[in-house]
């Protein structure tokens, strides 16, 4: 089993453009996270899911959209970056509400010029 | 909402000595509280949890402390060793349950 898997690995946006993060996972979660980790600040909640079709706002929302229009996947826009989003950012997902072990992606490292 | 803090921010020990992170919650309706371990271009991985009903859990040579009226909460790694430098993110569910709050990180390094 690949786990979660986060595409692309690495990006350079310039300010203004528009990009989509893909996540996916092959376990059968019913909930997915979106987290943005920049240093001293740990992992902040950007948006989170907790089933197809739901998404609900985390700690940082603001300048980014997220869908799960199927149970695997979690996409995470950016409609128009700026140099604040550069970050690395982190998907997750977890099986149930129980409070239950996450997994995590790899990482985007992700550069806005 | 929840707000997690994290002590020390870095911390240096020698290999074979005793290693400990303690964190505090802010929430009295946490009540999980996982531990992470991320390792440097990879993505944070459970070590060691603990739930609310529990005051102490070990698993080899990590053991996690539950305090949930000082609503605070300790790592401790013994027998330190090289593969342990990594940074530790410790955190607590949120009120509702369905995400988690993280602490803001331990950069651990152990010195041969």
């Amino acid at each position: 089993n690949a786990g979660v898997t986060q595409t692309p690995k690495f990006r350079v946006l310039k300010t203004g453009q528009s990009m989509t993060l893909l996540c996916a996972q092959d376990m059968n979660h019913e909930y997915m996270y979106w987290y943005r980790q920049d240093p001293g600040m740990g992992l902040r909640l950007i948006h989170y899911s907790v089933g197809e079709g739901t998404t609900a706002k985390g700690e940082v929302p603001d300048g980014y959209n997220v869908s799960r229009l199927k149970k695997q996947n979690f996409l995470l826009g950016l409609e128009s970056a700026a140099p604040s989003q550069t970050s690395v950012y982190f998907c997750a997902s977890s099986y149930s509400n129980r409070n239950t072990e996450a997994f995590f992606g790899q990482g985007t490292r992700l550069t806005v010029v | 909402g929840e707000n997690v803090e994290q002590h020390p921010s870095t911390l240096s020990v020698q290999e074979g000595d005793s290693a400990v992170i303690k964190c505090t919650y802010s929430d009295s309706a946490s009540n999980y509280f996982p531990w992470y371990k991320q390792e440097l271009g990879k993505g944070p991985q459970l070590i060691i949890d603990i739930r609310s009903n529990v005051g102490e859990k070990k698993d080899q040579r990590i053991a996690v402390t539950l305090n949930k009226t000082a609503k605070h909460f300790s790592l401790h790694i013994t027998e330190t060793q090289p593969e342990d430098s990594a940074v530790y993110f410790c955190a607590a569910s949120s009120p509702n349950g369905q995400n988690f709050v993280f602490g803001p990180g331990t950069r651990l390094s152990v010195l041969p």
